[in-house]
């Protein structure tokens, strides 16, 4: 079972802020199978990254992924209101266990 | 625009089961892979399982092993996750989610869970 964890556990943040999140992987994973979902108080996860650094057409351009191997990162470029959250990575793919990481609350400083 | 429409909130005795419905509203069924998620209050997620109906794989966490049915009705576009013997430790909210999966050459490719039910809250209690 691939173990994902994510660091930090919690980001204070201002908006207008560059926010960085790490995911870093027990072992090697294909990039086409890594991730990045939001999830907000009450609502379910909504993805936005997949295949490591590809953004759904919906998702603003502010969010950017990126990295390979064993070490995964999430960017949000300039932090908007919306954006506090609570954030998972996400391996996926042919072979379960699918997993996610323990999630980085981003949260108003 | 897919829709996967969740069956409604349960409250159940420790050791009793419980079985979620998760129905498609649009899209090719038979080719997603229907997955179920859940989250205990305060926590993070937890994947469950899943079932791909194209290739008749039926997969859950080893965590689960015994207690879990994952299930999937074509004809109706609907999912299910039966969980049994009950406990405490299994109150939480629970979410359908859907992958498409397409043939490639060499096997398949799955794409991530892209449209999320609404989350069934399963409440155990003596």
């Amino acid at each position: 079972e691939i173990v994902l964890t994510q660091s930090p556990g919690t980001l204070s943040l201002s908006p207008g802020e560059r926010a960085t999140l790490s995911c870093r992987a027990s072992q090697s994973v294909s990039s086409s199978y890594l991730a990045w979902y939001q999830q907000k108080p009450g609502q379910a996860p909504r993805l936005l990254i997949y295949g490591a650094s590809i953004r759904p057409t919906v998702i603003p351009d502010r969010f950017s992924g990126n990295g390979s191997g064993t070490d995964f990162t999430l960017t949000i470029s300039r932090l908007q209101p919306e954006d506090f959250a609570v954030y998972y990575c996400h391996h996926y793919g042919d072979s379960p266990p699918w997993t996610f990481g323990q999630g980085t609350k981003v949260d108003i400083k | 625009q897919v829709q996967l429409v969740q069956s409604g909130p349960e409250v159940k005795k420790p050791g009793s089961s419980v079985k979620v419905s998760c129905k498609a509203l649009a899209g090719t069924f038979s080719s997603y892979c229907m997955t179920w998620v859940r989250q205990a209050p305060g926590q993070g997620l937890e994947w469950m399982g899943r079932v791909i109906p194209i290739l008749g794989v039926v997969d859950h966490a080893q965590k689960f092993q015994g207690r879990v049915t994952i299930t999937a009705d074509t004809s109706t576009r609907t999912a299910y996750m039966e969980l049994s013997s009950l406990r405490s430790e299994d109150t939480a909210v629970y979410f359908c989610a859907r992958a498409t999966v397409t043939k490639v050459f060499g096997g398949y490719h799955y794409y991530a869970m892209d449209a999320w039910g609404q989350g069934t809250t399963v409440t155990v209690s003596s």
